[in-house]
């Protein structure tokens, strides 16, 4: 059964806590995404990774931080440096190519909340 | 960056009436795609169009591009309960080196389906 995961689904965070979240695909993709999303606002581009062991800022990196050392997962590190990480952390993944012709997979969704 | 803006932001019709929502954006694309969201969960890729392509179509769907003018619409035919939703365009830039590297999200359009 293919596809992208995220864990955990709901996630509550002390203000100074670094937090992780997970993402897994068994699609064999080598792209991955990280997207926050806020109430009633579309994706914005945190990270992405195109190939192992190597990343990319999207456009608003900062207070956060990740690692590709697999093909099959890019955990998302929330940092007690993100000044308001309450959202909706949205994964996703898809194939590589030069064409600009592959759709991006989505996972679930982590909903994070800083009390 | 560019930016895919969704038109309207919000639209309410009966169950069996057609649903059009236009997006627009700022620079040359590769293609432009439309996702659903149903709330609280990750996106669901509808379809692609290609900046050489003019209409496509895949079920219910419709979709047309205008490079000239920058703009998407998404007509969904007889609509139904299922499809309410919201709705977003994501653009990919021209030149990327590996297209779908990174797409922009567009701040998407919420529809409601009265039964």
């Amino acid at each position: 059964d293919g596809g992208i995961t995220q864990s955990p689904k709901y996630l509550f965070r002390k203000e100074g806590q670094n937090v992780t979240l997970s993402c897994e695909q068994n699609l064999n993709h080598d792209a991955m995404y990280w997207y926050r999303q806020d109430p009633g606002q579309g994706l914005r581009l945190i990270y992405y990774s195109q190939i192992v062991n190597d990343f990319q800022k999207g456009d608003i990196a900062e207070g956060y931080s990740v690692s590709r050392e697999k093909k099959e997962s890019f955990p998302l590190t929330v940092t007690s440096a993100q000044k308001n990480p309450t959202a909706f952390y949205l994964c996703a993944s898809s194939t590589r190519s030069g064409t600009g012709y592959n759709e991006q997979f989505f996972g679930p969704g982590t909903r994070l909340t800083v009390l | 960056s560019q930016q895919g803006e969704e038109d309207p932001q919000a639209l309410s019709i009966q169950e069996g009436e057609n649903a059009t929502m236009n997006c627009s954006y700022k620079t040359s694309i590769n293609n432009l795609q439309w996702y659903r969201q149903n709330s609280g969960r990750g996106l669901v890729h509808l379809i692609l169009i290609r900046s050489n392509e003019r209409e496509k179509h895949s079920g219910r769907l419709r979709v047309t591009l205008d490079t000239s003018k920058k703009s998407s619409s998404l007509l969904i035919t007889a609509s139904r309960a299922a499809d309410t939703a919201s709705y977003f365009c994501a653009t990919d830039a021209r030149g990327s080196n590996f297209g779908n590297e990174k797409l922009t999200f567009g701040t998407g359009t919420r529809l409601t389906i009265i039964p």
